[in-house]
């Protein structure tokens, strides 16, 4: 079954610092789309970034990056030199291909991390 | 600006009264979606459209019914059926397709309570 994984419920980080928020996932789709959103607490989720099951390289956009390790299965966030806008919730999802029927474009939502930013 | 519009962003209702929560966008997207989430949890998914006039129940369907007469809009009823109907529910659009790289964009989300 698909599913995504965060196990960390909450985190903290100080300003400025570097922080990883983890996700894992099971899916037996050889083609496969991960996306992490950010949600602050006005609740609007707001995309951050993609990978493909199939990209050679890790996504980056910005101060954002996913570490993604295909064969355990993870695809973490990983937030460089954090401010506090950061804070907020953040959700790992995932899209299977149309090999197992995903052409529904429907995400898979994991639970989330709070993630809070000290100064 | 292109994007979508919820409305209300905050509403109230007594219980055994069907509500209907709109969701506009202006992306020209074929495929929306209703997600429902609750404290603590993640997204569920309760309704998506494709296409105009067309449309699947998602994981927690019951309890609710949507329609698509437009592609600009796609509202979601919340009926007297639903157990639990307090929660903040979020509306999402996307391109429509095969691929894999189609992100979803959210609108501002409506937080329903019914008492």
């Amino acid at each position: 079954a698909q599913k995504i994984t965060q196990t960390q419920p909450g985190m903290f980080v100080q300003e400025k610092e570097a922080v990883t928020l983890d996700c894992t996932y099971d899916t037996s789709d050889p083609s496969y789309g991960l996306f992490w959103y950010k949600q602050p607490s006005s609740g609007e989720m707001i995309f951050l970034i993609y990978q493909g099951s199939y990209d050679q390289q890790n996504a980056t956009e910005g101060r954002y990056s996913l570490n993604f390790q295909k064969a355990r299965k993870s695809a973490n966030l990983v937030i460089s030199a954090s401010q506090l806008g950061d804070s907020a919730m953040y959700f790992c999802a995932m899209r299977e291909g149309p090999h197992n029927g995903g052409a529904t474009n429907k995400l898979i939502f994991g639970t989330g991390t709070l993630l809070a930013v000290q100064p | 600006d292109g994007g979508i519009t919820q409305s209300p962003k905050y509403l109230f209702r007594k219980e055994g009264q069907n509500v209907t929560l709109s969701c506009e966008q202006n992306l020209n997207h074929d495929a929306m979606y209703w997600y429902r989430q609750d404290p603590g949890q993640g997204l569920r998914l309760i309704y998506y459209s494709q296409i105009v006039n067309d449309f699947q129940k998602g994981d927690i369907a019951e309890g609710y019914s949507v329609s698509r007469e437009k592609k600009e809009s796609f509202p979601l009823t919340v009926t007297s059926a639903q157990k639990n109907p307090t929660a903040f529910y979020l509306c999402a659009s996307s391109t429509s397709g095969t691929g894999v790289a189609y992100e979803q964009y959210f609108g501002p989300g409506t937080r329903l309570t019914v008492t």
